[in-house]
């Protein structure tokens, strides 16, 4: 069973540009959330994905934007970086198998904003 | 506003010293309060998912509880592999999780 897997692992950008992360959910699981955790912090939560439509979104700016694919695979992508979005992104996917509300985290893909 | 706090912010034992991280919490319609534990540079990995005000759940060294306000995970006899970030995170009324800052625990030999 190959988890949760997350695409790329480590990038760089810098301030303005466009990002977008990638991300396959364990097998078995059809809802894909992502979260965002900053240094030394808890993650927090931007948005959840079932059947290819967003169905709950945290306090996050427009900027951040996602797609579920019919696979259940799903890409976050970031308009107009800032320096405050450098930050550990995590997939997170769950779904009858398992429990709905045991999320299963990639290994999440560390973004740096120069 | 849903609010999770872990004490302490950093824990450091000696191998075989057993004790007890602390997630206190605020939140209307608790529907589960959930312990992951992250390594560096990893994923949060789940441990116990505890529903209702006196359940009590147990994995190898670990064991968590919950009351009304708080959760308590408890670490027996420790080893140093199990040094690592303790996260604790509640769900409410939706289907995301809102996570406290974590406990870094560091287990020394």
């Amino acid at each position: 069973d190959a988890g949760v897997t997350q695409s790329p692992t480590h990038l760089i950008k810098t301030r303005g540009q466009q990002v977008t992360l990638r991300c396959s959910p364990k097998s078995g699981h059809d809802t894909v959330s992502w979260y965002q955790q900053a240094l030394g912090q808890g993650p927090q939560f931007i948005f959840q994905y079932y059947e290819e439509e967003e169905r709950q979104r945290g306090n996050f700016p427009d900027r951040f934007s996602g797609h579920q694919f019919p696979n259940y695979s799903s890409e976050l992508n970031v308009n107009a970086l800032l320096l405050g979005d450098s930050a550990l992104y995590l997939c997170a996917s769950s779904g009858r198998t398992g429990g709905r509300n045991v999320l299963t985290f990639g290994a999440g893909s560390r973004l740096t904003v120069l | 506003e849903d609010q999770v706090t872990q004490s302490p912010e950093a824990l450091r034992l000696q191998e075989g010293e057993s004790s007890s991280l602390n997630c206190s919490y605020t939140v209307s319609g608790l529907r589960g309060l959930f312990w992951y534990r992250q390594d560096p540079g990893k994923g949060p990995e789940f441990l116990f998912t505890l529903y209702s005000a006196g359940e009590e759940k147990e994995k190898e060294r670990l064991k968590a509880t919950l009351t009304k306000k708080e959760s308590f995970l408890h670490i027996t006899a420790p080893k140093p592999e199990d040094s690592a970030t303790y996260l604790c995170a509640v769900q409410a009324g939706a289907n995301n999780l809102f996570f406290g800052t974590g406990t870094r625990l560091t287990v020394i030999p």
